[in-house]
């Protein structure tokens, strides 16, 4: 059974302060991880979607680093716009649908 | 591009009633949708998942005589939560899928709230 652990569950940040979350997770034969970013009372919003160990991309004060057992999301300079949650999900070879991991809660303050 | 939207945004029923859901995907065409639900300061929840023209697929523990979906066009499926009960309550999201990349774009979800 595929399988997401997120940490920590709440990180609080200085503005300017930075740090990074972690993504632990067991499929069998990985065909995507994504990041997304959730607001309160909203839908999750797309970040990033990695493909094989190795892999990295940024977007603004976000990067995305891919092994073979975990992902990172490094926050670097983060403001309080970036305050949000954090959630992790894989798809395995077997269909298409996402397992969640249950999210970090990032609070920045100024 | 890859924008899902919601309707309702927020609907109250009253338990025993039905309400539906609508999902779209408005600058794409999606020949698979999600549902899920999510409960408070928890994570999305897999409901099913909707393929055009076909039966939802359902995960397990999930009742689909009570969570019927439709997925009758490639911008468009349906959730209807018959019955409802204050159990129900909760916030449901659907996400489609665009493109060889498999990732999904979610919708801004639809608050339920049974009395």
């Amino acid at each position: 059974e595929d399988q997401v652990t997120q940490s920590p569950e709440a990180l609080r940040l200085q503005e300017g302060e930075s740090s990074s979350l972690n993504c632990s997770y067991t499929v069998s034969g990985l065909r995507g991880l994504f990041w997304y970013r959730q607001d309160p009372g909203k839908g999750p919003e797309f970040l990033f979607t990695l493909y094989s160990a190795g892999e990295e991309k940024e977007k603004e004060r976000l990067k995305a680093t891919l092994t073979k057992k975990e992902s990172f999301l490094h926050i670097t300079a983060p403001k309080p716009e970036d305050s949000a949650t954090y959630l992790c999900a894989v798809q395995g070879e077997y269909g298409n649908k996402l397992v969640f991991g249950a999210g970090t809660i990032l609070r920045v303050k100024s | 591009g890859a924008v899902v939207s919601q309707h309702p945004s927020r609907v109250i029923c009253k338990s025993g009633t039905s309400v539906k859901i609508e999902c779209r995907s408005l600058d794409f065409q999606a020949t698979t949708m999600f549902w899920y639900r999510q409960f408070p300061k928890q994570s999305l929840m897999l409901m099913a998942t909707s393929n055009e023209g076909s039966k939802a697929t359902y995960e397990q523990g999930v009742e689909k005589d009570k969570f019927l979906i439709n997925h009758a066009s490639l911008t468009l499926s349906t959730l209807t939560v018959t019955s409802a009960h204050p159990e129900d309550s909760s916030f449901y999201i659907c996400s489609a899928g665009q493109g060889r990349d498999y990732e999904q774009y979610f919708g801004p979800g639809t608050r339920l709230t049974v009395t």
